[in-house]
C-alpha cells in the first residue's frame, strides 16, 4: 500500500508570493491534517479535513487555507508569504474519521521563504 | 502555549544504556497519548501510544509509562541502539477532535 505522498517536497519562494502544496493520503483514508513543523515550535496543527468538509483548525492566520477533493486528496495553500512561513510542511492521513486513530504522516513539503 | 511540555531536548545515550524522555500535559480531556520516531528527511512515524485507562504499555524495547494523577508520561527505550537515534515526539489528543498537540520533541543521539 502506497503511503501518504507529498508534492512538491521542496520549494523556495519569496516573500508576498502564494504556495500550494498538495497531498495524496493512503488509500481509503478519508481524514488530512496538516502540520507546520519548524525547529522552534516543533509541530504545529494547521486544520483536518474529512469529506471534503474542514472540521479542526489551528491558529494559524487566514492566510492558511486547505481544501480536500472528492478522492480525499488535499492541498493546502499560504498567500502573502512571509519569512516565518518557511518549514516544513506534513500531511498526515487518518484511517477513520470520527475516531481517535493513528497518524500517516508523508514526507513533507520543505518551504523556503527568501 | 504549549499544551504538551517535553524533556529534554536532547539527549545522548550509551549503546545498551536506557533513554527516557518525558512529557507532561493539562488538558483532562486527553485521552490518546501517542509517541512519534522521526528520522531527518522522514516524517514522523508511529511507535507506540497508550490510553488513560493503562498506566504502563510495553512494545518490545519501548516502553510508555502514564501518570494520570501527575498528567505525566513518558517513553523508555530499553537496551537503546544507535538504530533508535532520531527525534522523539510525544503527542496528546482529546476525545472529541483529531487534534494532536506535539512535544517539541527530542534529539537522541545512541553512541556506539
Amino acid at each position: 500500500k502506497a503511503g501518504v505522498t507529498q508534492t512538491p517536497r521542496y520549494l523556495i519562494k519569496t516573500r508576498g508570493q502564494q504556495v500550494t502544496l498538495s497531498c495524496s493520503p493512503i488509500s481509503g483514508h478519508r481524514s488530512v491534517s496538516w502540520y507546520q513543523q519548524t525547529p522552534g515550535q516543533g509541530l504545529q496543527f494547521l486544520f483536518e479535513y474529512f469529506s471534503e468538509t474542514q472540521r479542526n483548525k489551528g491558529n494559524f492566520p487566514g492566510r492558511f487555507s486547505g481544501r480536500q477533493f472528492s478522492n480525499s486528496r488535499s492541498e493546502m495553500n499560504v498567500s502573502t508569504l512571509e519569512l516565518g512561513d518557511s518549514a516544513l510542511y506534513l500531511c498526515a492521513s487518518s484511517p477513520l474519521g470520527g475516531v481517535p486513530g493513528e497518524l500517516f504522516f508523508g514526507e513533507g513539503s520543505r518551504l523556503t521563504v527568501l | 502555549q504549549q499544551q504538551v511540555k517535553q524533556s529534554p531536548q536532547s539527549l545522548i545515550v550509551q549503546k545498551g544504556g536506557i533513554s527516557i524522555i518525558n512529557c507532561a500535559y493539562e488538558n483532562t480531556a486527553f485521552d490518546y497519548f501517542p509517541w512519534y520516531q522521526q528520522f531527518p528527511g522522514k516524517g514522523p512515524a508511529l511507535l507506540i501510544a497508550i490510553r488513560p485507562d493503562v498506566s504502563e504499555k510495553k512494545e518490545g524495547r519501548f516502553t510508555i509509562s502514564f501518570n494520570k494523577s501527575a498528567k505525566q508520561f513518558s517513553l523508555h527505550i530499553m537496551d537503546s541502539q544507535p538504530g533508535d537515534s532520531a527525534t522523539y515526539f510525544c503527542a496528546a489528543k482529546p476525545y472529541n477532535f483529531n487534534k494532536f498537540y506535539f512535544g517539541s520533541g527530542t534529539k537522541l543521539n545512541v553512541k556506539p
